[in-house]
């Protein structure tokens, strides 16, 4: 149990397009999800926290009309890189939390690499 | 802020051989504690996790503790396996104070050698 699939895994698009990248809980409600991304050997930074029905919230520095954000349904997110350019190219990963009965878990997907050419 | 500091890598092993990766941790509050592995071109895949002092996460033979007066979570294996070759990053993250955010290690790249 408690899968999330990110789609797709790996894109590649000409500068100035747009791509979106979606992340959904199979078997559980996930009424939060996460957006991070992971430049090449380095760790893994919030981008921001997705919130079914409401507006995400975006960590400082993260451009909130660039990298779109919709949490439209308790199983799907979706993040829009908007006008993308080489300098967006990276690996982003999604995490959905979800009620473990007594506690809680996390549970990533399984990335996408975004390359930017 | 919560952070999360991590022994640098990378960190190379013959087949066998005893690992520890060391994690400390500052938090507010009291978090849970995790330690996530990622193959190369993977995602996360989380290896165990701690949610309160004391509490010891274990799975594949890896085994870590949440030791609160030393603010560490240090990941061991008595005997690593090539197939361990991986970037590993310790965790944290805390519902109740920061909506559930996961900090991240600055990870840690174990390479084992047969």
């Amino acid at each position: 149990g408690a899968v999330v699939s990110q789609h797709p895994s790996w894109v590649i698009c000409k500068s100035g397009t747009s791509v979106k990248i979606e992340c959904r809980s199979l078997d559980f409600q996930a009424t939060t999800m996460f957006w991070y991304r992971q430049f090449p050997k380095q760790s893994l930074m919030l981008m921001a926290t997705s919130n079914e029905g409401s507006k995400a919230t975006y960590e400082q520095g993260v451009e909130k009309d660039k990298f779109l954000i919709n949490h439209a349904s308790l199983t799907l997110s979706t993040l829009t890189v908007t006008s993308a350019h080489p300098e967006d190219s990276s690996f982003y990963i999604c995490s959905a939390v979800r009620d473990a009965g007594g506690g809680y878990g996390y549970t990533f997907g399984s990335g996408t690499r975004l390359t930017v050419v | 802020g919560d952070s999360v500091t991590q022994m640098e890598g990378p960190v190379t092993l013959s087949e066998e051989a005893f690992l520890t990766i060391n994690c400390t941790y500052t938090a507010t509050g009291y978090p849970s504690l995790f330690w996530y592995v990622q193959y190369p071109g993977e995602g996360l895949q989380l290896l165990l996790k701690a949610t309160k002092a004391d509490d010891k996460g274990s799975n594949k033979g890896f085994e870590a503790t949440y030791r609160k007066e030393t603010t560490s979570f240090h990941l061991e294996k008595g005997s690593v396996q090539v197939s361990d070759s991986a970037v590993y990053f310790c965790a944290l993250s805390d519902l109740k104070t920061n909506a559930g955010k996961s900090t991240f290690g600055d990870g840690t790249t174990l390479t084992v050698k047969p």
